[in-house]
C-alpha cells in the first residue's frame, strides 16, 4: 500500500524567499511520487515527478524536488517565491501499476510581498 | 483543445435531486478517474475506469454512479442528492498500466446542494 504525508496544512514565505513543501511517502514497492499545484478555482497542474532516474527532479516554474530514499521524502522546494506561487500544493504516490494515485492532504503556500 | 473537458462547470440543485457531470478525454488514455475534493481540499478517489471497466470503487455510497460508454468518456450520476455531497468533484485521465504516467485533471465541477 502506498501514501503520503504531507507536513503543514499551510505555509507562509515572504517573497523571494525559499520555499519549502514537506512530504513523506510510505510505499512497499519503489514508488512513483509527483507533485501538483492547484490555483484557486482550477483543476490540478502538474508540476513534477519521480520516476526512478535521477532523483533530483526539475519541474516547472522554477520548482525542483529531491526523492530521498533514506528518509522516505520527497520535499519540493524553490529558490526564490512569486506571488503567481500562492496556490495548494498536493504530493502524490503511485504504485507499479500505475493506475493507482494517493494524494496527500495538501499544503496552502502563501507568498507575503 | 483542452484534454480533460467536464461539464458543467457548476450545479446548483435542491436536496433529493439527481444531477450528473460529463467527462471526456482527448488523450488517448485507458484509465479515467473520478476525484471529490471536500471544503478543506482533501482530494479523495471515488472511482478508477480502465477501459471502460470499473477497477476502483472506493466507498462511496450507491447513490453515485460512474457510467463510461468508451474509454474516452467516464459520466458520474448522483442520486438523491444530499447536503453533504456537496463538493468539488474532478474527472482526471492516465495513461494506465505499465506507469509511471500521471493524472491529467479537468477543471472541476462544483456541486452545490441547498
Amino acid at each position: 500500500a502506498q501514501s503520503v504525508t504531507q507536513l503543514g496544512s499551510h505555509v507562509s514565505v515572504s517573497e523571494g524567499a525559499l520555499v519549502l513543501l514537506r512530504c513523506n511517502y510510505s510505499s512497499s514497492v519503489p514508488p512513483y511520487l509527483f507533485w501538483y499545484v492547484q490555483y484557486p478555482n482550477q483543476g490540478l497542474q502538474l508540476l513534477l515527478k519521480y520516476t526512478s532516474a535521477a532523483t533530483l527532479v526539475k519541474g516547472i516554474n522554477g520548482f525542483e524536488a529531491e526523492f530521498k530514499k533514506s528518509e522516505t521524502s520527497f520535499h519540493l522546494t524553490k529558490p526564490s517565491a512569486h506571488m503567481s506561487d500562492a496556490a495548494e500544493y498536493f504530493c502524490a504516490v503511485s504504485g507499479p501499476t500505475g493506475n493507482q494515485f494517493y494524494f496527500g492532504t495538501g499544503t496552502s503556500l502563501t507568498v507575503i510581498p | 483543445d483542452t484534454a480533460v473537458s467536464q461539464t458543467p462547470k457548476y450545479l446548483v440543485t435542491q436536496m433529493g435531486n439527481d444531477k450528473s457531470i460529463k467527462c471526456e478525454q482527448n488523450l488517448g488514455h485507458d484509465t479515467m478517474y473520478w476525484y471529490k475534493q471536500d471544503s478543506k481540499k482533501f482530494l479523495k478517489i471515488m472511482f478508477s475506469y480502465n477501459n471502460k471497466e470499473l477497477i476502483i470503487n472506493e466507498t462511496v455510497p450507491n447513490r453515485f454512479s460512474p457510467k463510461s460508454p468508451d474509454k474516452a468518456h467516464l459520466n458520474l450520476h448522483i442520486n438523491s442528492l444530499e447536503l453533504g455531497d456537496s463538493a468539488v468533484y474532478f474527472c482526471a485521465s492516465s495513461r494506465g498500466q505499465g506507469g509511471p504516467g500521471e493524472l491529467f485533471f479537468g477543471e472541476g465541477s462544483r456541486l452545490t446542494v441547498l
